[in-house]
């Protein structure tokens, strides 16, 4: 069975930068592509990038772009999305989620969400 | 980048209405279209893939039909246990896109 776990919540100041992991199981970690979502509170869900961990190719939002890098480490099977130079509108639950072996299939599998916060 | 705008935002229906959503691509997209179901404090889970392909061990009071830039999903019969924030996503283009979400409230 599919299991994706991250990591816990995090308390950041602006400026600061986060670092969520996300890690699987269930099946061959460098198989499956890997995106990455923001819900900010009480806001609907916005796509940040996906990583091929076969290959670590990565694409990313535009909005995002320059401030997020997502990683993938296939000795763990484990990704990765940082996230930089934060600020109070990045106050966000984080979720990982694989759309399997290709990247333009849905998501049947999503992690339980990982909560950041921005505050001073 | 594909805008799909997601409509009603609220819906408030009694059990064993029926309730339609629509999506609307700002482009064509194919079929590629899916909608998810996501419950307050928990993570989005996948209803219908493809526009119209039910997910495996979704109910069948749930369907979905359309191409190109008009997309529906239907709860036929609704129950409380539905209660939720609808989305659809599109994966035809980078960047990835999602509607802003239809909350359903069960009077």
């Amino acid at each position: 069975e599919v299991h994706l776990v991250q990591s816990g919540a995090e308390v950041k100041k602006p400026g600061a930068t986060v670092k969520i992991s996300c890690k699987v199981s269930g099946y061959i970690f460098s198989d499956y592509y890997m995106h990455w979502v923001q819900q900010a509170p009480g806001k609907g869900l916005e796509w940040m990038g996906l990583i091929d961990p076969a290959d670590g190719e990565t694409k990313y939002a535009e909005k995002f772009q320059g401030r997020v890098a997502i990683t993938a480490d296939t000795s763990t099977g484990t990704a990765y999305m940082e996230l930089s130079s934060l600020r109070s509108e990045d106050t966000a639950v984080y979720y990982c989620a694989t759309p399997g072996y290709s990247s333009t299939y849905p998501c049947d599998y999503w992690g339980q969400g990982t909560l950041v916060t921005v505050s001073s | 980048e594909i805008v799909l705008t997601q409509s009603p935002d609220f819906q408030s229906v009694t059990p064993k209405e029926k309730v339609t959503i629509t999506c609307r691509a700002s482009q064509s997209i194919g079929s590629s279209l899916h909608w998810y179901q996501q419950k307050p404090d928990q993570s989005p889970k996948l209803l219908i893939k493809y526009a119209s392909q039910s997910f495996s061990g979704v109910p069948s009071r749930f369907s979905g039909s359309g191409s190109g830039t008009d997309f529906t999903l239907t709860i036929n019969s609704l129950e409380a246990e539905d209660a939720a924030t609808y989305y659809c996503h599109q994966s035809s283009s980078l960047p990835q896109t999602f509607g802003g979400g239809t909350k359903v409230e069960i009077k």
